[in-house]
């Protein structure tokens, strides 16, 4: 029974380029979750998807993100136009049902995007 | 509105000795709680959480952390460090009812010395 699967993990981009993180949820789940991690700070919510639907994406910047949750294949993460402030690791978690009480959350190993 | 607070961004610790790791929140409606812990280059991993049931909540690889509403606290303990506990660990919070987002704090790093 494979965890939540991330891809790549890790990806170097130079400035300008754009960056596409893949995230497979566990099977059963149907609630993705994209979290940024940087240096020295905990994890940042950023955006929460069911199928083909964006629930919550007040954490996201309003610029050059985007993600997505397609009725088939995984949940992905875009950057356009990646800055050096975009280095970070992305971690994706799942979950069987909605981003509320005790549902705990499976997390993926990361993404870590490099920006040169 | 929710936070956490981990104060101590290392804590150091000898093999054998108590490790105590603080997480403070801060919570408008009665709140979960969870501990993660993050290996090197790995994902979070659930090491407890507390649900509103048993105050003393124990969790995998000998951890375990009590919730204490008057200090609105729930501090990670485990009675000795092994060397393999060395990792970074993440306190997070959400509220118990309602739609909302987990949040995490910053981490504390353990450090575990032969």
């Amino acid at each position: 029974n494979a965890g939540v699967m991330q891809n790549p993990r890790h990806l170097v981009r130079r400035r300008g380029q754009e960056a596409r993180l893949r995230c497979s949820p566990m099977k059963g789940h149907s609630h993705v979750y994209w979290y940024r991690q940087l240096p020295e700070e905990g994890l940042k919510f950023m955006v929460y998807l069911q199928k083909e639907n964006i629930i919550d994406e007040s954490g996201m910047p309003k610029e050059r993100f985007s993600a997505e949750f397609p009725k088939e294949g995984p949940s992905i993460l875009r950057i356009q136009q990646v800055v050096r402030g975009d280095s970070a690791a992305y971690f994706c978690a799942s979950s069987p049902s909605g981003a509320a009480g005790a549902n705990v959350l499976t997390f993926g190993a990361g993404s870590r995007l490099t920006v040169l | 509105a929710q936070s956490v607070t981990q104060l101590g961004s290392h804590v150091s610790v000898s093999e054998g000795a108590l490790v105590l790791l603080r997480c403070n929140y801060s919570s408008s409606v009665p709140p979960y709680l969870f501990w993660y812990v993050q290996y090197p280059n790995q994902g979070l991993q659930l090491l407890l959480k507390y649900t509103s049931a048993a105050t003393l909540v124990k969790g995998i690889n000998g951890f375990e952390a009590e919730f204490k509403k008057s200090e609105t606290s729930f501090h990670l303990t485990k009675p000795s460090a092994h060397m393999s506990d060395a990792a970074e660990y993440f306190c997070a919070v959400i509220p118990n009812s309602g739609y909302s987002t987990l949040t995490f704090g910053k981490g504390t790093m353990l450090l575990v010395s032969p």
